[in-house]
This record gives C-alpha cells, sequence and structure tokens, in this order.
C-alpha cells in the first residue's frame, strides 16, 4: 500500500515551460517536504509544509513554488523550468519534528 | 549548521563479503543520524537509526551502525553482503526546522556487489 505517491513518475517539459509535481498521502502526517536530488548528488530540501504554514529554504531559488491545499496533497510549482532543473523530485512527510520521514518514489524531471 | 561527509563514491565487494560504508557528521548540538538507500529510479528508505540509547543500532536486513560520538562517526556496516544490496546509500543528520525536521545528507555511497 503505497502511503506517498507522487505523481507522474517521469516527467518532460519544455523549457520555460510551466510544471506541476504532485505529492499525496494516506498517512494524515501534518508535515509535508520537498527535496530535490541532481544526478549522483544528495537529496536538498528545497521547502516544507507544516500544516498550512509554509518554510522555505534560504536557498530556494524563486523559480520554485509550492502549494498545499490540504493535508493530504502537496504540489510544486517549476514557473520556468531551465536546464538546470532537470533532477529527480522527492516528496516526503512526517508526523512532526524527530520522527522518521517517509518518502514518495520521486518524479524525475526531464527538461527539453 | 550541521553536515555529513561520505568519503567514499563507491564501495565495489564480492557477495558475502563485509563492508563497510563510512559517514562522519559534523554539529553542534545532539544529533540524530539515519542511513537511508535508494535504488535506481525509486525514492529514500529508511534502513536505521540513532536517536538515542544504544550506540549499536540495526536494521531487518543485516545491517548495523554505530554512532561513535568521539569520533564524530555513524559507519554503516553489514558481514556479509548480498546481491540484493547493490544500491546507493545515503547517510543523513536530522536537524529541526520550522515545524518539521530537516535532513542533511551525505553525498552518497554506490555499493557494488559482483559475483
Amino acid at each position: 500500500d503505497a502511503m506517498v505517491i507522487q505523481n507522474p513518475r517521469y516527467q518532460v517539459t519544455q523549457f520555460g515551460k510551466p510544471v506541476t509535481l504532485s505529492c499525496s498521502q494516506t498517512l494524515n502526517h501534518n508535515v509535508m517536504y520537498w527535496y530535490q536530488q541532481k544526478s549522483s548528488q544528495a537529496p536538498k530540501l528545497l521547502f516544507h509544509y507544516y500544516d498550512k504554514d509554509f518554510n522555505n529554504e534560504a536557498d530556494t531559488p524563486d523559480n520554485f513554488q509550492s502549494r498545499r491545499p490540504n493535508t493530504s496533497f502537496c504540489f510544486l510549482d517549476i514557473r520556468s523550468p531551465g536546464l538546470g532543473d532537470a533532477a529527480m523530485y522527492l516528496c516526503a512527510t512526517s508526523p512532526g519534528r524527530w520522527v522518521d520521514y517517509t518518502f514518495g518514489s520521486g518524479t524525475r524531471l526531464t527538461v527539453v | 549548521a550541521q553536515s555529513v561527509t561520505q568519503l567514499d563514491s563507491q564501495v565495489p565487494v564480492f557477495e558475502e563479503a563485509p563492508v563497510e560504508l563510512r559517514c562522519n557528521y559534523s554539529s553542534s548540538v545532539s544529533v540524530y543520524l539515519f542511513w537511508y538507500v535508494q535504488y535506481p529510479n525509486q525514492g529514500l528508505q529508511l534502513l536505521l537509526k540513532y536517536l538515542s540509547g544504544s550506540t549499536l543500532v540495526e536494521s531487518i536486513n543485516g545491517f548495523e551502525a554505530e554512532f561513535n560520538k568521539s569520533q564524530t562517526s555513524f559507519h554503516l556496516r553489514k558481514p556479509s553482503v548480498h546481491i540484493s544490496d547493490t544500491a546507493e546509500y545515503f547517510c543523513a543528520v536530522s536537524e529541526v526546522t520550522g515545524g518539521g525536521n530537516k535532513l542533511t545528507f551525505g553525498t552518497g555511497t554506490q555499493l557494488k556487489v559482483e559475483l
């Protein structure tokens, strides 16, 4: 039973064309995270939501935004994708601080 | 700021041989340490974690890691590896941020098990 679901698994978008990645969870966790993992690199936190409170990392580019309309869903919007934004995007959840994450399977984004 | 160093980018090993994947961390506060495994084109799966208590932690598939505060290390070991252990392994340290916790990952170690 998948608990953190990311759609689509693979996404191809054109340079400069807005794209949205989605994440849903059945765990009722109040924290949802988005990580970016470029090829052969460590995952890097972009931002997270604690309930409806948005927390942006200081070095996350303005080109990346997020929405969380309800507990179950969280979206990652890339307003104008560049070639450097090609990466695996990982969604994760946790019920709060100091507890385990549950990761989704990721969305691999290709920019052409 | 916390950081994690995984010195070995790749570790080749023969099946049934022992393996150690090294992880060192730096932190100014109490740490919570994790090992995650990632198979190709998959998300991250928690392998094991150290939060407190016994410094030796074990996973269900034979891996273990030992928290060593004096050496700021959290090395991952397995006495006998299997082909199916071939994957990327990430060490991570957790810190509180906002209402959640932020994982800072090392750059990963690719474990390749050969026959």
